[in-house]
């Protein structure tokens, strides 16, 4: 089954803690993206990546860091958690993003719901 | 990049056929135009993507009038079910960059 997964649906940590969340996906596809949503701020995202060892800063990539070493799998790291990130986050891939004539849906996760204290 | 604009929310009841449309007034010549459903504590899923005039699936229709700086998502007699959150995005040509807008909440009465 194609999907995306995201690991661990549920997470509360302290400020500073460093925390990983991680993404995969089975479906060879090359744009990987993080997002957080927030109460009437929709989707806004943190990082993308085009393809391995290719990525770029979203919306509101402060606080965040993001890896591509493989092409499934696209984690996102929180050095030092702080409150304001408090939020639910989406993981999402797609074949690719741009003007080719493909199809741009994009999968998404089903979120991970981090509480910083 | 285009901004997109949306009504915060809509209602509707049961069995009409309802339209949600988004602005999108500074799209570029070569952008697509793509909308998601969204239920609560899910994970948005696609619905439609469009570049001009109408194109329908098995969901809903959409339709891109002629300058291409809105949208319009139709759904014809919606159901309890379709209560959601629904995003206009508008695939950029030029860039990888994403940018949703706030999503119009749709309620379904019956």
């Amino acid at each position: 089954e194609a999907q995306v997964t995201q690991n661990p649906r549920y997470l509360i940590t302290v400020t500073g803690k460093k925390l990983t969340v991680t993404c995969s996906q089975n479906m060879n596809h090359e744009y990987m993206s993080w997002y957080r949503q927030d109460p009437g701020l929709g989707l806004r995202q943190i990082y993308y990546s085009m393809n391995v060892e290719v990525t770029d800063k979203g919306d509101v990539p402060e606080g965040y860091k993001v890896s591509r070493k493989e092409k499934r799998n696209f984690p996102l790291i929180l050095e030092s958690p702080s409150p304001n990130q408090t939020s639910l986050y989406f993981c999402a891939s797609s074949l690719k993003v741009g003007w080719e004539g493909l199809t741009y849906e994009q999968y998404f996760g089903p979120g991970t719901r981090l509480t910083v204290t | 990049l285009a901004k997109t604009t949306q009504p915060i929310s809509m209602d509707s009841y049961e069995g009409q056929e309802v339209n949600i449309t988004c602005s999108h007034n500074n799209i570029a010549t070569n952008d697509y135009i793509t909308w998601y459903q969204q239920f609560p504590s899910q994970g948005p899923r696609f619905i439609i993507q469009g570049y001009k005039t109408k194109v329908t699936n098995e969901v809903a229709s959409l339709f891109i009038p002629a300058d291409r700086k809105s949208s319009t998502l139709s759904l014809p007699r919606v159901s309890l079910s379709d209560t959601a959150v629904y995003y206009c995005l508008v695939i950029p040509y030029n860039t990888d960059k994403l940018i949703f807008g706030t999503g119009t909440r749709l309620q379904v009465f019956p």
